[in-house]
C-alpha cells in the first residue's frame, strides 16, 4: 500500500525561528495538501498545490507559510518566523487528479513552539 | 460552502454491540464523503469512501457507511464493536470535481471519541 511520508515526525522550535516540514506525497498522486490540527481541535485545512503552483489556500495560510516541491517527490511546508499559536500536528496528504480514489494521509509532523 | 457535521462529541458502546457514529453534511454540489480514524498521537487512516454507487459502502475493519442523500448523512457503522476500535473518528465531504465547484479541500467534522468499553 503506496505511504505519504512526513519528517520530522516531531519538531522542537523556539518562536520566531523558521521551520520546514518535509513530506513525500504518493508518486502518481498529482494533488498534494497541507492540514493541520491543533490539540484537540478538527482538522484543518492549510492549502492545496498542483502544477506547480497554489490551487487553493485557507485564511490560516498567511504571509508566513509557503509551500515548495522543490524535487519530482518532496513536498514541503515552511513557516517563516514560527508563533507559539503554529503550535499544532500537521498532516501532508496526496490525492489523485479528482480525487477519486480518496486521499491518502501522512502520519503528521507534530510541531511545538516554545 | 461545504461543511460537515458529527453532533456527538463521545459515543460509548459495549464490546460486541454494534456501533454507529453520525455525520451530516452539505455542500453545493455532490459530495464525496470520506471516514478516516486516528488513534492517539497518529495520523490519519483511511476507513472508507463514497464517491458514486452502492449508498452502502463497505470499508477497512469491517466498518460501513451508508449515505443517505436525502438525510445529507454518512452514518459510519459496525455490527460487532471491538475495543481495539476506541479512537476518534473524523467525517469529510468535499464537492464532487464533476460538480464544477472546484473545490479539492476536504472539510473535516470535529470528530467522535468512540470507547468501546470491555
Amino acid at each position: 500500500e503506496p505511504e505519504v511520508t512526513q519528517t520530522p515526525s516531531h519538531q522542537v522550535t523556539q518562536m520566531g525561528q523558521e521551520v520546514i516540514l518535509r513530506c513525500v506525497p504518493i508518486s502518481n498522486h498529482l494533488y498534494f495538501y497541507w492540514y493541520r490540527q491543533i490539540l484537540g481541535q478538527k482538522v484543518e485545512f492549510l492549502v492545496s498545490f498542483y502544477n506547480n503552483e497554489i490551487s487553493e489556500k485557507s485564511e490560516i495560510f498567511d504571509d508566513q507559510f509557503s509551500v515548495e516541491r522543490p524535487d519530482g517527490s518532496n513536498f514541503t511546508l515552511k513557516i517563516r518566523s514560527t508563533k507559539l499559536e503554529d503550535s499544532a500536528m500537521y498532516f501532508c496528504a496526496s490525492s489523485d487528479l479528482m480525487g477519486d480514489r480518496g486521499y491518502t494521509f501522512g502520519s503528521g509532523t507534530r510541531l511545538t513552539v516554545v | 460552502a461545504q461543511s460537515v457535521a458529527q453532533p456527538e462529541d463521545q459515543v460509548n458502546v459495549a464490546e460486541g454491540n454494534p456501533l454507529t457514529v453520525k455525520c451530516t453534511y452539505s455542500v453545493s454540489g455532490n459530495p464525496y464523503l470520506f471516514w478516516y480514524v486516528q488513534y492517539p498521537n497518529r495520523g490519519l487512516q483511511f476507513l472508507l469512501k463514497y464517491i458514486t454507487g452502492d449508498n452502502l459502502v463497505k470499508g477497512s475493519y469491517g466498518f460501513e457507511a451508508e449515505f443517505n442523500k436525502s438525510q445529507t448523512s454518512f452514518h459510519l457503522k459496525k455490527p460487532s464493536a471491538l475495543v481495539s476500535d476506541s479512537a476518534l473518528y473524523f467525517c469529510a465531504v468535499r464537492d464532487s470535481p464533476y460538480s464544477g465547484a472546484g473545490s479539492y479541500q476536504l472539510t473535516f467534522g470535529k470528530g467522535t471519541k468512540l470507547s468501546v468499553i470491555p
